[in-house]
């Protein structure tokens, strides 16, 4: 089975700042693992993925990722957050074996206030 | 939002109607996949389909049911067996089977039962 945590319902980051949204993994094998944002009554968009190799992973807007296997961890960073920015993100999980499916974390909001 | 279109963005339905939401793609991606959102939940898989004339249950598949008859193409039905039909819906695409594909997103459709 796999699994995803997104321990915060909301992160609260002052426009500037930089942010990280947290999320750790549970599988069974090596892990790929991406990031999507969410706009109001919007669909999900991607942001970034970790597949193998370096474990910094640079993605859309100036989100990164890194990768951190004895953690089992893949938090979403940015050095400096704007207020548009502000929004839903979701981290998921997917294994290679056989034809696994998406497993995505319950999400985090973050708030980014001017 | 990419090539995916879901029809239509709102969607109401009376308790006992089964109601069809569509979902096109013009990315000629073999794989997509219907998530149902609620509240606090992340996004549960429903039904997803690897390829045309076949497709597989999700983590949530009872009360609903799909059809994959061309590529572009994976309406969803939900049917008055679904007790809690009331949540966003979003389909996505993805190039193939393999884990590493990012999925695309719909812009999702509401459904509210009355």
């Amino acid at each position: 089975a796999q699994s995803v945590a997104q321990p915060e319902d909301q992160v609260n980051v002052a426009e500037g700042n930089p942010l990280t949204v947290k999320c750790t993994y549970s599988v069974s094998g090596n892990p790929y693992l991406f990031w999507y944002v969410q706009y109001p009554n919007r669909g999900l968009q991607f942001l970034l993925k970790y597949i193998t190799g370096d474990n910094l992973v640079k993605g859309s807007y100036g989100f990164e990722a890194e990768f951190n296997k004895s953690q089992t961890s893949f938090h979403l960073k940015k050095p400096s957050a704007l207020v548009s920015d502000s929004a839903l993100y979701f981290c998921a999980v997917r294994v290679l074996a056989g034809y696994s499916t998406l497993t995505f974390g319950k999400g985090t909001m973050l708030l980014v206030s001017p | 939002d990419g090539g995916i279109t879901q029809s239509p963005k709102y969607l109401f339905r009376k308790e006992g109607q089964n109601v069809t939401l569509s979902c096109e793609q013009n990315l000629n991606h073999d794989a997509m996949y219907w998530y149902r959102q609620d509240p606090g939940q992340g996004l549960r898989l429903i039904y997803y389909s690897q390829i045309v004339n076949d497709f597989q249950k999700g983590d949530i598949a009872e009360g609903y049911s799909v059809s994959r008859e061309k590529k572009e193409s994976f309406p969803l039905t939900v049917t008055s067996a679904q007790k809690n039909p009331t949540a966003f819906y979003l389909c996505a695409s993805s190039m193939g089977q393999g884990a590493t594909n990012e999925q695309f997103f719909g812009p999702g459709t509401r459904l509210t039962v009355l």
